[in-house]
């Protein structure tokens, strides 16, 4: 069964980058058989799809935020990761990993991470 | 850009009573539409996918129904353990999707 854990910074400055990473296990993040993505929750509120990745490299995003998001994997790590770049206090929110696998619907996912905007 | 709308906001019934939770789609999203219930502090958690199929462990008193744009999220007996947020989430321009604003149900 496939355990997605997030890492990165709880606070990040306006304007700078976010950066997280998923790490992976009881997978390969090289498999065919997955997508993995990020999704976020701003406090109190609903999901947002950001963007996922497929092993072979092919990237898809959000078009609200296609502009500022890039989205990579370190098969050597079995990790993946996100950046945000030019962040404003609206991105802050919990960031979600998320692996879909077989049934192309977000299966499992991290427990996800407190990301605060602020100076 | 799909958008989905759920109803009612929020749902107020009591354990043991039905709850039925409807998504719409802006356009047909054939069946690809996906159920999460999300509790307080947790990761959504996949309950139905492709409008009507339960997903690994999940009980019998949850099922799905519907196509094209408009579907239904049936609890045919609410346990204590239900009471959360559920979304909805469409995959018909995957690996592109979006997400309902959700349903909250709660105890009367």
């Amino acid at each position: 069964q496939l355990q997605l854990q997030e890492s990165g910074p709880g606070l990040v400055k306006p304007s700078e980058t976010l950066s997280l990473t998923c790490t992976v296990s009881g997978g390969s993040i090289s498999s065919s058989s997955y997508y993995w993505g990020w999704i976020r929750q701003p406090p109190g509120k609903g999901l947002e799809w950001i963007g996922s990745i497929y092993y072979s490299g092919s990237t898809y995003y959000n078009p609200s935020l296609k502009s500022r998001v890039t989205i990579s994997v370190d098969t050597s790590k079995n990790q993946f990761s996100l950046k945000l770049s030019s962040v404003t206090a609206a991105d802050t929110a919990v960031y979600y990993c998320a692996s879909s696998g077989l049934q192309l619907v977000p299966d499992y996912w991290g427990q996800g991470t407190l990301v605060t905007v602020s100076s | 850009e799909i958008v989905l709308t759920q109803s009612p906001a929020t749902l107020s019934l009591s354990p043991g009573e039905r709850a039925t939770l409807s998504c719409r789609a802006s356009q047909s999203v054939s069946s690809y539409l996906a159920w999460y219930q999300q509790k307080p502090g947790q990761a959504p958690r996949l309950l139905i996918y492709d409008a009507s199929n339960r997903a690994t462990g999940i009980p019998a008193r949850f099922s799905g129904s519907g196509s094209g744009t408009d579907f239904t999220l049936t609890i045919s007996s609410l346990e204590p353990e239900d009471f959360a947020v559920y979304y909805c989430q469409q995959r018909s321009n995957w690996p592109r999707f979006t997400f309902g604003p959700g349903t909250k149900v709660d105890i009367k």
